[in-house]
Parts: structure tokens; sequence; C-alpha cells
């Protein structure tokens, strides 16, 4: 089946780790998307790509890091500058030009030990 | 800047009733477009219906539609005969126009939390 995978679905992170999150996806879309959502919050962006070895910053982007090495796969490093990780990632894909819709994977849920 | 507002923090309705789920968006641009989300407890958000600006129709898909009044800047989700299957956070979401490098992205209210009772 077509879709998007985030990996794991949930991360624990120890002060000053780095974690990775993973998105992949495989509905040969050519543009992908990192939200965060905080309870009782919308989502907001944090990094985008529409295609490969290019990524744009989103609103949120400070402590947070990405490449764009394949077409599937996007993945999404918290790094310890982030001093407040703890919320819900969602990563998500469309074809570009963005006429057409995001497409969400599952989340992956972060807390902080 | 973008702007999506969507004053109902909560909302009840009974089973077999519809609801409408309000949104307000704020733009200068002449093109863009106006989505609605479904996120149930599991997290995953979930497309529902779309309308471009150009659109003359209101967007229908199954048991959604779109309430979209352009003058007031207002697109509404209408949900008719509920299920206890809707209750789920929803959210209403709108797409920059392309300009290469803002890449049509999506600004998000925060959601309106609706529950479906027997």
């Amino acid at each position: 089946d077509g879709g998007i995978t985030q990996s794991p679905k949930y991360l624990f992170r120890k002060e000053g780790q780095n974690v990775t999150l993973s998105c992949e996806q495989n509905l040969n879309h050519d543009a992908m998307y990192w939200y965060r959502q905080d309870p009782g919050q919308g989502l907001r962006l944090i990094y985008y790509s529409q295609i490969v070895n290019d990524f744009q910053k989103g609103d949120i982007a400070e402590g947070y890091s990405v490449s764009r090495e394949k077409k599937e796969s996007f993945p999404l490093t918290v790094t310890s500058a982030q001093k407040n990780p703890t919320a819900f990632y969602l990563c998500a894909s469309s074809i570009w030009p963005s006429s057409e819709t995001q497409y969400f994977g599952p989340g992956t849920r972060l807390l902080v030990l | 800047a973008q702007k999506i507002t969507q004053t109902q923090p909560g909302m009840f309705v009974q089973e077999k009733e519809a609801v409408t789920l309000d949104c307000t968006y704020d733009t200068s641009d002449q093109s863009y477009g106006l989505f609605w989300y479904k996120q149930p407890s599991s997290g995953e958000m979930i497309f529902l219906i779309y309308q471009g600006s150009y659109d003359e129709q209101n967007a229908t898909e199954g048991r959604y539609s779109l309430n979209f009044q352009k003058a007031r800047k207002s697109a509404n989700l209408v949900i008719s005969a509920s299920q206890l299957g809707d209750s789920a956070m929803y959210f209403c979401a709108m797409r920059d126009p392309d300009r290469g490098s803002t890449l049509g992205r999506l600004y998000f209210g925060r959601g309106t939390q609706l529950t479906v009772w027997p």
C-alpha cells in the first residue's frame, strides 16, 4: 500500500542528546514537510523540502535539522539546542508544485526523560 | 501574515444530526486553497475536503461539505448525519499560493474537538 511511515511511534530523549525521527513515503511525492503539534495547538511548520538535496526552514526551525538525500526519505533530527522538544511530530508529503493535498504519516511522540 | 481562526474549542452533537464547524481565514492573496483535516485520538491527520479559492461550487465529499463564503472569508465544515466515529479534533488549514520558495505551505487553525453522543 502507498503511504507515509514514521518511526518510532514513541521516542524518549535524554538531556543533551540528539535524536532522529524517520519519515519515509512511497507515494512518489516530490515535496515533504515536518510539523510540530503541541497540546491544544494546531500544527506548526518546522522544515520542508521540494526536491532532493534542497530544503527550507519553516516557522520554528531552531533546534532542528533535516536532510533529503533520497526522494522517499526526509529524516528530522531534534538537536540538544531544542530546549522544549516534547511534542507530537507529523511528517507530510505532497506532489509539487503543491496544488495537491498534503498527506500525513501517523506521527511520532517525543518525550524528554 | 496568514491566519486561520477556529472559534469553537469544542462542539457536541447527537448521533445522526448535522453539525457545522466554523473556520475563518485571513489572506490578501486571490489564489489559495482551504482544507479540513480530521485528527482522531490516534494522532494521524486525515484529509477530508478541499476548496480552491476560484471554485464556484462548494466542495462536497460524502457526508462532508464545505460552506465557502469568500466575501466573509469563511470556510465552514458541515458534517451531515453525524456518527460516533466522527468524534475527533478537526483542523481547518489554508495553503499559500505557490511562489517557489514558499512551496504552497499550509497554515493551521487550533482545531475544534467534536464529540458525537448517542
